[in-house]
């Protein structure tokens, strides 16, 4: 069974970065295309953006086009999602997807990753 | 841009009753784009239904989806323990590419 392996919890200060990676099955890695997402406490499941990865331009949410950055690292077929000026209200668990059409950004996702908690904290 | 509203907030329900889970976006989505997940308390979403009305592999009989347009339900014909969690509607399909969820639909038990 497909499985996509994030990395671990992290805690950070306003103001700051965090990157959380995510492991694509080698096997899959170039048709894959990869949406992020996250759960703050309390709230709904939230869209970040995403990106095909053969195409390598990743589309992102309007919330978060001045603050997010997703890429891509064939050599070890992990996408990553970094985040800058960290906020308290960041404080969330991100999932990263794999979306079920090859090619199509915006399509339903049929793998979840394992969620990472980032805590952003002073 | 899209928005899914659901209804209701919460839905309580004795194990054995029939759930109904309605999902109304603000415009119409397009070829019936509309998939459900399913998430329990520590654990990532599943995949309930994609396009409106397809069960994703694994997924028991007892769930479906229906609906076109702006409105669009999910239906557990009659509820098991283990479904009690929280139900998320996403449309996709949207060009230039944009996904948005509903705001969740929390099943508890009665």
């Amino acid at each position: 069974q497909v499985r996509l392996v994030q990395s671990g919890a992290e805690v950070r200060k306003p103001g700051s970065s965090v990157q959380v990676s995510c492991k694509i099955p080698g096997d899959t890695f170039s048709n894959s295309v990869i949406n992020w997402m996250r759960r703050a406490p309390g709230q709904g499941l939230e869209w970040m953006g995403g990106l095909v990865i053969i195409f390598g331009t990743p589309t992102y949410a309007r919330e978060f086009q001045d603050r997010v950055t997703i890429t891509a690292d064939e050599s070890t077929s992990t996408v990553y999602m970094q985040l800058s000026s960290l906020r308290s209200d960041d404080t969330a668990i991100y999932y990263c997807a794999r979306g079920a059409a090859a090619f199509l950004l915006s399509y339903y996702m049929d793998v979840w990753g394992t969620g990472t908690a980032v805590t952003v904290s002073s | 841009e899209i928005v899914l509203t659901q209804s209701p907030g919460t839905l309580s329900l004795s194990p054995g009753e029939r759930a109904t889970l309605s999902c109304r976006a603000s415009q119409s989505v397009n070829s019936n784009y509309l998939a459900w997940y399913q998430q329990k308390p520590g654990q990532s979403p599943i995949l309930l239904i994609y396009d409106a009305s397809s069960r994703a592999t694994g997924i028991a009989a007892r769930f479906s989806g229906s609906g076109s347009g702006t409105d669009f339900t999910l239906t557990i014909s009659r509820v098991e323990p283990e479904d009690f969690a929280v139900y998320y509607c996403q449309q996709y399909g949207r060009s230039p590419p944009e996904i948005a969820f509903g705001q969740g639909t929390r099943l508890e038990i009665k």
